[in-house]
């Protein structure tokens, strides 16, 4: 099976500030990553696709990119409604993984 | 509109069976996809499985010996079956579908279901 290791674990940031979370491929993925957001009590949200594409809807400070089997999501400015858990999920064979997940928080 | 909801009993004995019910609108299970997805209180997302659309079905290899998905395609449902449950696989099930055309990027969730396994 293939391992998304995902950091960091929590963070805590600033509105306005520019957040990154990371996840690690145990192999090569290619561009079948996504991400996806959830806030208590709720299913997830996808947010990204495709390593890069934004899902319908999706605020546009919200970016995905890759450097070799790392992979990042970006949110440009903090805003408080981007509160919440973020996963990352390989979609480049079964069975589907997904990382551990980063709780990220305002400062 | 799609949507998904998943129903079922919210309480199950220890090496009982379990058995879920996703009931989907909005969209045919023979054009889509319809992915199980379970995650611990708490804790992490783990795909289980899917019913793909031509009728197959894939599993988790963690879980396959336990796992079954199949479909009323008449009825708009997929159902899970999973038995010898265990305490650790009390967790929120969820049903999904995949977005537009790709059926691995899931963009459509149902609310979940809670089950807890105890005696």
């Amino acid at each position: 099976d293939i391992q998304m290791t995902q950091s960091p674990a929590s963070l805590s940031a600033s509105l306005e500030e520019i957040v990154t979370i990371t996840c690690q491929a145990s192999q090569n993925i290619g561009n079948w990553l996504a991400w996806y957001q959830q806030k208590p009590g709720k299913s997830p949200q996808l947010l990204i696709y495709g390593t890069t594409s934004l899902a319908d809807g999706v605020p546009s400070r919200f970016s995905g990119s890759r450097s070799g089997t790392q992979y990042s999501l970006k949110i440009s400015r903090l805003q408080v409604e981007d509160i919440g858990i973020y996963y990352c999920q390989q979609a480049s064979s079964t069975p589907y993984t997904f990382g551990a997940g980063t709780k990220l928080e305002l400062k | 509109e799609v949507q998904l909801k998943e129903s079922g009993p919210g309480l199950v004995q220890p090496s009982q069976t379990l058995s879920l019910t996703c009931t989907v609108s909005g969209f045919s299970l023979t054009d889509y996809s319809v992915h199980w997805v379970r995650q611990p209180p708490g804790k992490g997302l783990e795909w289980m499985g899917v019913m793909w659309s031509g009728g197959s079905t894939a599993y988790n290899s963690a879980l396959k010996s336990r796992l079954s998905i199949s479909r009323d395609t008449s009825k708009s449902q997929v159902f899970l079956k999973m038995n010898s449950l265990q305490t650790e696989d009390t967790a929120i099930y969820y049903c999904t579908r995949g977005y537009y055309g790709y059926t691995y990027w899931f963009a459509y969730w149902g609310q979940g279901t809670l089950v807890t396994v105890s005696s």
